[in-house]
């Protein structure tokens, strides 16, 4: 069963403006969350964290926001390069229960448009 | 630091060979993660190691696979009489601590035909 979703599977956005990217789960036991960036070729690459104790940590132009009664996190990516364009992974894990097992979504493809 | 490297790139075999891929973390790093990843898919978890030591494999993992990481540096997953739904990316990652960001290599695509 897919216990993280992301069920955009594309989004597109012109240059400059607001990309977010949304990711769901279903077990409320998770309590750590990770956004990655992969291009093509590529292994995917650390984006941003955040800890269930937050509800929202900010990086520079990325921005996650978790809201944990909807067991719902984004991304939001202000403003959006086209250097963003890239596949999304959201992940997530429980470190009591699923210990060091981390459980990807699906992805978003995100292209910005010059 | 050159990063995550995982060698072969690719692999192409025939169903019933066995494979063998290797990967070698970023060198301070002593937990190393081994995923499978298939189109339209995000990565799933097959087996973690904490130095060399083994800690966690994924229900899902057949016992066909077998991954070492004799002492806990590089690692190996090696595939037994492999099946054409074992055709996917094989990624490795590696982290310095618990829990920490992990960073992935370029991973190995296999074709089983």
């Amino acid at each position: 069963d897919q216990q993280v979703k992301q069920n955009s599977p594309s989004l597109s956005v012109q240059e400059g403006r607001i990309s977010i990217l949304n990711c769901d789960y279903t077990n409320s036991m998770f309590d750590y969350f990770l956004w990655y960036k992969k291009y093509p070729a590529e292994g995917p690459t650390f984006l941003i964290s955040i800890s269930s104790i937050k509800d929202k940590n900010e990086d520079g132009r990325f921005t996650v926001f978790l809201n944990k009664s909807a067991k719902h996190l984004s991304l939001h990516i202000v403003p959006s390069q086209p250097g963003d364009s890239a596949v999304y992974f959201c992940a997530a894990s429980n470190w009591g229960v699923t210990g060091n097992q981390f459980y990807f979504g699906t992805g978003t493809s995100l292209t910005v448009i010059p | 630091d050159t990063g995550v490297s995982q060698n072969p790139r690719h692999k192409i075999t025939k169903r019933g060979q066995n494979v063998t891929f290797r990967c070698d973390p970023i060198s301070e790093h002593n937990r190393l993660y081994w995923y499978r990843q298939t189109l339209g898919q995000g990565p799933e978890f097959l087996t973690y190691f904490q130095n060399e030591a083994q800690l966690e494999k994924s229900r899902l993992l057949s016992d066909r696979f077998s991954a070492e990481r004799p002492k806990g540096s590089f690692s190996t997953l090696e595939i037994q009489r492999t099946e054409q739904g074992d055709s996917a990316m094989y990624l490795c990652a590696s982290s310095d601590r618990e829990r920490g960001e992990q960073y992935f290599g370029p991973g190995t695509r296999l074709t089983v035909t």
